[in-house]
């Protein structure tokens, strides 16, 4: 079992869909959490960063971290056709060293 | 802003070749990372340095070597290039909070 597990995709919503993404996790001492946007052939972009649980809100994306269910979430509100990407979530836990685990991402499409 | 560079967005090379990838951050972070990423096993560290002349193994470091002779660059080496070393190669450097802010990456394909 891999320590972050993330739905590959792809998922596909029409434009001004809530889009809701999600990571599980096995690993109690993750602290940090974080979540990358990648375009095709670019590299991942830092998109949101939390620490513990609670809500973190930046324009129209809102992560969601509950820790209790080892579950972190990402919500896109009135998706673009622009936001089409793979998300990447990361997280890492004290002591760690700087060193970040990731899910395998998901591809998200949105169409016009 | 951080700003993470790679000398190349695309690199084609041969079987055999001496491979260089350089990666150069302008934030005056410690710490740097060299990824592999390819479909279906996501993101792979490879090496790691916590500071000039200090390197650390990540997870798949066979086949690889690391240079961090200046703070702000960090070089990918691949000694004798294989073709199951095509991939896209991605440097990133540590900000605060335990994020990392990657750089652009590098498409190398060794034929």
């Amino acid at each position: 079992q891999k320590e972050v597990e993330q739905d590959p995709g792809p998922l596909s919503v029409p434009e001004g869909a809530i889009v809701s993404l999600n990571c599980t996790y096995s690993n109690s001492a993750f602290q940090y959490f974080m979540w990358y946007r990648q375009y095709s052939r670019k590299g991942p972009e830092l998109l949101m960063y939390t620490y513990s649980s609670g809500n973190k809100e930046d324009g129209r994306f809102t992560a969601q971290v509950d820790k209790s269910s080892k579950y972190i979430s990402l919500f896109i509100r009135d998706s673009q056709p622009s936001d089409s990407a793979t998300y990447l979530c990361a997280m890492s836990g004290l002591g760690a060293g700087n060193m970040l685990t990731f899910g395998g991402g998901t591809r998200l499409m949105v169409k016009p | 802003d951080v700003k993470v560079t790679q000398s190349s967005r695309y690199l084609v090379k041969r079987t055999g070749e001496k491979v260089f990838l350089e990666c150069v951050q302008d934030m005056d972070h410690e710490n740097m990372f060299w990824y592999r990423q390819d479909p279906g096993l996501g993101l792979r560290l490879i090496y790691f340095s916590y500071d000039v002349k200090m390197k650390e193994k990540g997870d798949i470091p066979e086949g690889y070597s690391v240079s961090r002779e200046k703070k702000e660059r960090f070089s990918l080496i691949l000694e004798s290039a294989s073709t199951n070393q095509t991939s896209m190669y991605l440097c990133a450097t540590y900000g605060s909070g335990m994020a990392q802010y990657f750089g652009p990456g590098t498409r190398l394909t060794v034929l």
